[in-house]
């Protein structure tokens, strides 16, 4: 059971340049969730998907589009990488659309935009 | 002003003492807390979570709820060196759906 399955785990870009995020669960979870974590900056929600077919906004979306392929998919793009996108990308899911419970995470994604 | 707020420490304790972890929110319409421990380089995990307001115990760890003061607390007791991560206190949004994180507080144990 890997549970939350992040691609890739490191990435650098040059700004200007595009790139996905992959996530997936294997949980069978409804809600999955994007967060950046930045020095001294906690975790902050970019968007999040409370169930399959539906995206919203979080604290911090600009720059970001997701797609919730499936239920198991939840994938984050960049369509134009800045210097401020340098971060560590946390991917989450949890069982419940409302209470947001319990948050699995991934082990994350260490991206740095040159 | 971020809706979670956490000093960021560090905090350093002795081990064998007791950590003290502080978090205050400001919607006072939130009604599940969480704790989160993270280990440097590594993803966050739960501790725990409280719902109620008072104390909810679980082995060394203490969660404190006081929704009148808008505050919420983590007491480790006993501490180890192995509790030395970064502590994260979240609240669930408005809307119910997510999770918002504080910026996480830093907890030293020196053996």
């Amino acid at each position: 059971n890997a549970g939350v399955t992040q691609t890739p785990k490191f990435q650098v870009l040059k700004t200007g340049q595009s790139m996905t995020l992959q996530c997936a669960q294997d949980m069978n979870h409804n809600s999955m969730y994007w967060y950046r974590q930045d020095p001294g900056m906690g975790l902050r929600l970019i968007y999040y998907s409370a169930s399959e077919g539906t995206t919203d906004k979080g604290e911090v979306p600009n720059g970001y589009n997701v797609s919730r392929l499936n239920k198991r998919e939840f994938s984050l793009r960049l369509e134009s990488a800045a210097p401020s996108q340098t971060s560590v990308y946390f991917c989450a899911s949890s069982s419940s659309f409302s209470g947001a419970n319990v948050l699995t995470f991934g082990a994350g994604s260490r991206l740095t935009v040159l | 002003q971020k809706e979670v707020e956490q000093n960021s420490g560090p905090l350093s304790v002795p081990e064998g003492a007791i950590a003290s972890l502080n978090c205050t929110y400001s919607d006072r319409g939130s009604q599940s807390f969480f704790w989160y421990r993270q280990y440097s380089g590594k993803s966050p995990e739960l501790i725990m979570f409280i719902y109620s307001n008072g104390d909810k115990e679980d082995g060394r760890f203490t969660a404190q709820l006081n929704k009148a003061s808008q505050y919420v607390s983590l007491l480790i007791r006993d501490s180890q060196p192995s509790d030395s991560a970064t502590y994260l206190c979240a609240v669930k949004n408005q809307a119910g759906t997510a999770l918002i994180f504080g910026k996480g507080t830093t907890l030293s144990v020196s053996s």
